[in-house]
C-alpha cells in the first residue's frame, strides 16, 4: 500500500533524450510537489501543485514541465535532457500547502550519459 | 532570504545518545520539522514541533527550540545501527507556501 509511488525508479538515458517520470499518491492529499535532490543530498523544491494548480515554480528550466491531470497526479516531463540533470527527483504529497508535513515517494535516479 | 543550516557528518558510539543540530533564519517560521532518509529511499518525516514550543519528546527522540537563537536540536537517545541516516531539518517559509529543507546530517554509528 504504497502511498506516494513514483516510476520509474532508475532512469539512464542519454543527452538530448525527452523523458517522463510518473507520481501518484494515494493519501488524498490535494498538493504534490517535485524536489530535486543532487549528488550531496541538497534538496530544492521545482514544483508544487493544488488541486491541479501550479502554486510553486522555482528557477526550473523549461525544459522541465510537470502535469497534474488530477489532483493524486503529478507527473514531471523533461526535454532536451542535460547532463546536470542528473540528479535523484522526489514526490512528495501534502494535505493543504506549506505548513503540512509532505509525505515523500522513494525517488528516481536519473543518469544522463 | 530564508536559510537552514546544518553540519554535514556526526559520527557517535552506539548506544550513545547523538545530538544533531540546525539553525534558522526566518523568525517567523511556524512548523520546524526533522525528517530522516535512509539510502536509497525517501524522506520520512520523524517528528516536528510547533513554534510556541520549546520541547517535545517522542520516545528516544527530544526535539529541542530555541527561538531566541533560531535554533533547533534533535537528540536521539540509545543510538542504534537502524538509526544510521541523513537527516534533515526544515522549516515553513514565511509565506508558509513551502517548507525549506536544510543540507542534511549523515549520521554513522561506530560499535
Amino acid at each position: 500500500d504504497t502511498a506516494v509511488s513514483q516510476t520509474p525508479k532508475y532512469l539512464v538515458t542519454q543527452m538530448g533524450n525527452d523523458k517522463s517520470i510518473k507520481c501518484e499518491q494515494n493519501l488524498g492529499h490535494d498538493t504534490m510537489y517535485w524536489y530535486k535532490q543532487d549528488s550531496k543530498k541538497f534538496l530544492k523544491i521545482m514544483f508544487s501543485y493544488n488541486n491541479k494548480e501550479l502554486i510553486i515554480n522555482e528557477t526550473v528550466p523549461n525544459r522541465f514541465s510537470p502535469k497534474s491531470p488530477d489532483k493524486a497526479h503529478l507527473n514531471l516531463h523533461i526535454n532536451s535532457l542535460e547532463l546536470g540533470d542528473s540528479a535523484v527527483y522526489f514526490c512528495a504529497s501534502s494535505q493543504g500547502q506549506g505548513s503540512q508535513p509532505q509525505h515523500f515517494g522513494d525517488g528516481t535516479r536519473l543518469s544522463i550519459l | 532570504g530564508e536559510d537552514v543550516e546544518q553540519s554535514l557528518f556526526l559520527s557517535v558510539r552506539e548506544g550513545d545518545s547523538s545530538v544533531i543540530n540546525c539553525t534558522y533564519t526566518d523568525s517567523s517560521s511556524t512548523y520546524l520539522y526533522w525528517y530522516k532518509q535512509e539510502p536509497g529511499a525517501g524522506l520520512q518525516l520523524l517528528t516536528y514541533i510547533f513554534s510556541n514550543m520549546d520541547m517535545k519528546q517522542d520516545q528516544r527522540l527530544t526535539v529541542l527550540l530555541n527561538k531566541k537563537d533560531k535554533h533547533l536540536s534533535l537528540r536521539i537517545a540509545d543510538t542504534q545501527t537502524g538509526d544510521s541516516a541523513i537527516y534533515f531539518c526544515a522549516e515553513v517559509s514565511s509565506s508558509a507556501s513551502k517548507i525549506i529543507f536544510g543540507s542534511g546530517t549523515r549520521l554513522s554509528i561506530r560499535p
